[in-house]
Order: C-alpha cells, then structure tokens, then sequence
C-alpha cells in the first residue's frame, strides 16, 4: 500500500509571507495523482490543488503552487502571501491511477501570525 | 453544480445504541461515494467506497456497516456502537472516471 508521509506537524507563519509544506510518498506506479487539501476548523476538506504524475509542469492555483518532484517522490506545497484565512491544517494525499481510493499524510498544522 | 450533503452535522450516542448516517450528492449521476473517519489530532481512515447502487467495498473491518440504496445516497451504520467509534465522518464523492474527490461538511460521533 502506499504511504504518504508528513513531517513538520506544525507551521507557523507571518501574515504576508510564504511557507512550504513537505510531503514524501511511496509508491512504484508511474501513474498517479497527487492532492494538497485544506482542513480549516470547520473541519469541511477543501480540494487546493492536484497534480498529474505524468505532468512535468507544476500545478499552480491563486497563491498555492506545488513543487513536484517525480525522481524524489516529493510533493510540497508553497503558500504565497498568507492570509489569516489560511490558517488550517494541510493533508497531502495520492491516488493511484489503477483505482479510485487515496491515500492520506497525518497533515501539517499551518498557524498565520497577524 | 453538484453539492454533497451530511447529517446530522453532530451526534451523541450511548455505547451499544444504533447509528444511521447519511450523505447525498446533488448535481450528478452514478458517482462513487466513500465514508472516511478521522479520529482526533489524525488523518482521514477509509472505512467505504461504493462504485454504484448496491455495490459496496470495505476497507477496514469493524462493526461499521455501509449501505448504498439509491444513486446518491450513501449511509453509514452500526449495530452496536463502540467508545472507539467517536470521531469526525466524513463523505466524499467523485465522478466516475475522475480523479479528485469532494468532501462533504462531515458529522461529528461522540459515542459516550
């Protein structure tokens, strides 16, 4: 099964400026999906961005934008000009072309300092 | 547009009493729905998928029961409610052949 891992559980950043979360996952399949969602204490999951494996180009939404790195199984997702609205927790997640299940990180914690 | 529907959006039950949750998808046909659960300070478990009416997968065996009567209806049930069943549910669903899933608004168990 693949495993998708998160590290840093908790981010803190000042309104304004940009962060980067991290994600690694495990997988030998070349085709693939990768997601960022965004959990805000409403605790509704909110899609932010995805990205085709077989893409080289990164995926850019708004201020969100991810940098894929195939070769390394990395997938992190940079957010530009924080806004307080940002402030949530963040779940990578991957799903395999092969079928319809994904599979999710334990997600970072995002605090936006004012 | 499709929107995906949960209730009820809290619930607090004794151990052993029943539970039915449901969730409905508007806006779209034949969509694969699945049931997640996240316990506290954790990620998202899948419990359910189900590909079409009556067609149900289990992920993780537990005395959680999934059912799929229509279409767009999806629900979640148990017999017997465990203390280790208190978590927030979630929903989800995604067009046949699509890659990304939607999340419905979720419902939080507390099982006391």
């Amino acid at each position: 099964a693949q495993t998708v891992t998160q590290s840093q559980p908790e981010m803190s950043v000042q309104e304004a400026e940009t962060v980067t979360l991290s994600c690694t996952y495990d997988t030998s399949e070349s085709d693939y999906y990768l997601f960022w969602y965004k959990q805000p204490p409403s605790r509704q999951m909110i899609l932010v961005i995805r990205q085709e494996a077989y893409k080289q180009q990164n995926a850019t939404e708004n201020r969100f934008s991810v940098n894929f790195q195939k070769a390394a199984k990395s997938f992190s997702l940079k957010i530009s000009d924080s806004q307080l609205g940002d402030a949530a927790m963040y779940f990578c997640a991957y799903r395999s072309g092969g079928n319809n299940r994904l599979a999710f990180g334990k997600g970072n914690q995002v605090v936006v300092i004012p | 547009s499709q929107t995906i529907h949960q209730w009820p959006a809290t619930l607090v039950q004794p151990v052993g009493s029943p539970l039915s949750l449901e969730c409905t998808v508007e806006g779209t046909s034949n969509p694969n729905l699945y049931w997640y659960r996240q316990a506290a300070g954790r990620g998202l478990q899948l419990l359910f998928y189900s590909v079409g009416i009556g067609q149900i997968s289990s992920e993780v065996p537990q005395n959680l029961s999934a059912s799929r009567p229509q279409d767009r209806q999806f629900i979640l049930s148990s017999k017997k409610l465990l203390l280790s069943d208190s978590g927030f549910y979630l929903c989800a669903w995604t067009r046949d052949g699509a890659y990304e899933q939607y999340f419905g608004p979720g419902t939080r168990l507390t099982v006391t």
